[in-house]
């Protein structure tokens, strides 16, 4: 039972450079979620998706891309890396939709410590 | 939009003594659920509590236990008989209840670091 995993641990970028940060959860679970966390900032949420083929923007879309092909997987791209894009970013997920998402946790991955230089 | 304040940056506390974290927030929504998670150095995102804010009994989970307190907008954890394990970044998290069409999202508050002395 892997729950939700993000590959790369850890990435270092020159400006300008494009990657992509992987997601991918063996739960079902319908939910999930990009964040990035800075330090003195919390945690904010990049892009969400409520189902495979559905994605919509969140508190600090700029600079990401998104896509849900699959329920699995939802990578998350920067098309050109910027050093403000320095960060920890989490993938998350969760079951459920209406009234039963809030019973469901959060279940987060281990995050990817990305430097852009 | 909805915002979460956590006033303390950093707390200690001795093992075995109880703590209180605090945790604010703003909305208009009259129905939404509040969370705490725990990030210890591992880094991973832990779910500690949660609180439907419908509910008026206060949330309890073994040593962790929320004052929930709706007309002020407050939602205060405490940490009973404080362990070294308990040593972690803690966040408040507020998320207004979904409805058909609308958005999904947690907003989390800045994070207190509490550090646990033996």
């Amino acid at each position: 039972n892997a729950g939700v995993t993000q590959t790369p641990k850890f990435q270092v970028l020159k400006t300008g450079q494009s990657m992509t940060l992987q997601c991918a959860q063996d739960m079902n679970h319908e939910y999930m979620s990009w964040y990035r966390q800075d330090p003195g900032m919390g945690l904010r949420l990049i892009h969400y998706s409520v189902g495979a083929g559905i994605t919509d923007q969140g508190e600090v879309p700029n600079g990401y891309n998104v896509s849900r092909s699959t329920t699995e997987d939802f990578p998350l791209r920067l098309l050109s890396a910027a050093p403000s894009q320095t960060s920890v970013y989490f993938c998350a997920s969760r079951t459920g939709q209406g009234p039963l998402l809030y019973n469901s946790p959060l279940h987060f991955g281990n995050g990817t410590r990305l430097t852009v230089t | 939009a909805q915002t979460v304040t956590q006033s303390q940056p950093e707390m200690s506390v001795q093992e075995a003594e109880t703590v209180t974290l605090s945790c604010t927030y703003d909305t208009s929504e009259n129905n939404y659920y509040l969370f705490w998670y725990k990030q210890p150095p591992s880094r991973q995102m832990i779910l500690v509590i949660r609180q439907e804010a419908y509910k008026q009994q206060n949330a309890t989970e073994n040593r962790f236990s929320v004052n929930f307190q709706k007309a002020a907008k407050s939602f205060s954890l405490k940490i009973s008989d404080s362990q070294l394990g308990d040593t972690a970044m803690y966040f408040c998290a507020f998320m207004k209840q979904f409805t058909q069409g609308g958005s999904e999202k947690l907003v989390f508050g800045k994070g207190t670091k509490l550090t646990v002395n033996p």
